[in-house]
Formats: C-alpha cells, structure tokens, sequence
C-alpha cells in the first residue's frame, strides 16, 4: 500500500539555519503531495501541497518540489526562526483522492 | 470562531468507560475524517465519512464506532475505553471539489487519557 517515510528526529537547530526535512514516499500512481506542520498544542494546518512532477509548493519561506524520480517531497528553508519549532507531517493523497497517508512526523526545535 | 471544532478538548476516563468524542465543522464539506496521533506513528486514519450516508473504516476501525449526525457533525465513540486507546485525537474535513486534491482542515484535537 501507499506509504511515507520521514527523516527521524527531533532535529534541533540555531537561529538562522539552513533547514531540511526528508520525506519519500511509495504509491501507486501519481498522489499529490503535502506538507503540514503542527504548533505545540495546536492541530495540524497545510504548509505546503504540489500536485504533480516537478512542481514546487511554497509558503512561509518553505519550499519542497515533487521529485517523481526519486520518490521524494523534501522540505527545505533557507533560515530557521524559533517560531518554525514545530512538528512537520509529509502525506500523500492517495490515488483516488479520498485519504491521505501520513509520515510519522519530524519535530524540528530551533534554539535562538 | 474556528471552522473545525472539537469536545471535549482533554478527556480522562477509566478502562471500560464509554467516551464519546464530538466534531462539528463551519467549512460545508462533505468529507469527515478522525484520526489518531500517537508518538513516532504520525496521524492514522481511524473512520471517514463522504457524506451522511457514507461510512468507512480506516486502518484502525476495531475498537471505535462513528456517527455521521449530518453534514457538520462526526462523532467518534469508544464503547469501552482501554489504556492503549490514550491518544491525541484529531478530526478534519475536506471537500471534493475539482482541484481541492484532499487537502484537509484539522480541529485542534482531544487528548484523551484512559487509566
């Protein structure tokens, strides 16, 4: 079946640090791809999505690009602020667009 | 006010009990989904719903139960709670339209605890 697989944490960096956040993914056809993040004591929101090969999705000064070849969606930011301390979900909608799979979710801990 | 709400927000409750967890949604979709969040397992898909009529069990359907009252409203219930069912519990929505390619909206969560 459909799966994700995250880079394992927590990954812990300073102020201003380059970020990224690997996720791959085995499925069946052509899923579209999300990243969500989820605040301490908050549910999860969209971060990012890309729908197709080589698109690039893109919000908060994060970027991942869908890598059909490679099977991956990595999260990347050019410089991590404390406030970007969260937990990051990969998922993937599934080929009929009704469920979505999820990695199991890196916790990301900025130090200032 | 938030387009996806959940209650109660925490929940303690003894093996055995039966606990109901309730979902209400401002959003006018149509699909429901609950699921549950565990350390080092991500987010797992417990039941979803495509409308009031629809059901469908997730990958971990056994122990739960769910109710579609209508459109806005998912309820999830435990009809005997066990220790192993302590978990962070999320409820979220998403409307299939062309082009919304499942993109979900989540409520904040129940942390349930069972002793």
């Amino acid at each position: 079946g459909d799966s994700v697989t995250q880079m394992e944490g927590p990954v812990t960096l300073s102020e201003e640090a380059f970020l990224t956040i690997n996720c791959t993914y085995t499925a069946t056809g052509y899923p579209s791809l999300f990243w969500y993040v989820q605040y301490p004591g908050e549910g999860l929101q969209l971060l990012l999505k890309a729908t197709k090969a080589d698109d690039k999705g893109s919000n908060k000064g994060f970027e991942a690009t869908y890598r059909k070849e490679t099977t991956s969606f990595h999260l990347e930011k050019g410089s991590v602020q404390v406030s970007d301390s969260a937990v990051y979900f990969c998922a993937l909608s599934d080929r009929n667009g009704n469920k979505l799979v999820f990695g199991a979710g890196t916790i990301l801990r900025v130090k200032s | 006010d938030a387009d996806v709400t959940q209650t109660p927000r925490n929940r303690i409750t003894k093996t055995g009990k039966r606990i109901m967890l309730e979902c209400s949604q401002t959003k006018g979709h149509d699909r429901m989904y609950w699921y549950r969040q565990d350390p080092g397992l991500g987010l797992r898909l417990i039941y979803y719903s495509f409308d009031v009529k629809d059901i469908n069990k997730g990958e971990i359907s056994d122990g739960y139960s769910v109710s579609r009252q209508a459109q806005a409203k998912f309820s999830l219930s435990l009809e005997s709670a066990i220790p192993n069912q302590t978990a962070l519990y999320f409820c979220a929505t998403s409307d299939f339209a062309q082009g919304s390619y499942n993109e979900q909206f989540f409520g904040p969560g129940t942390r349930l605890t069972v002793l």
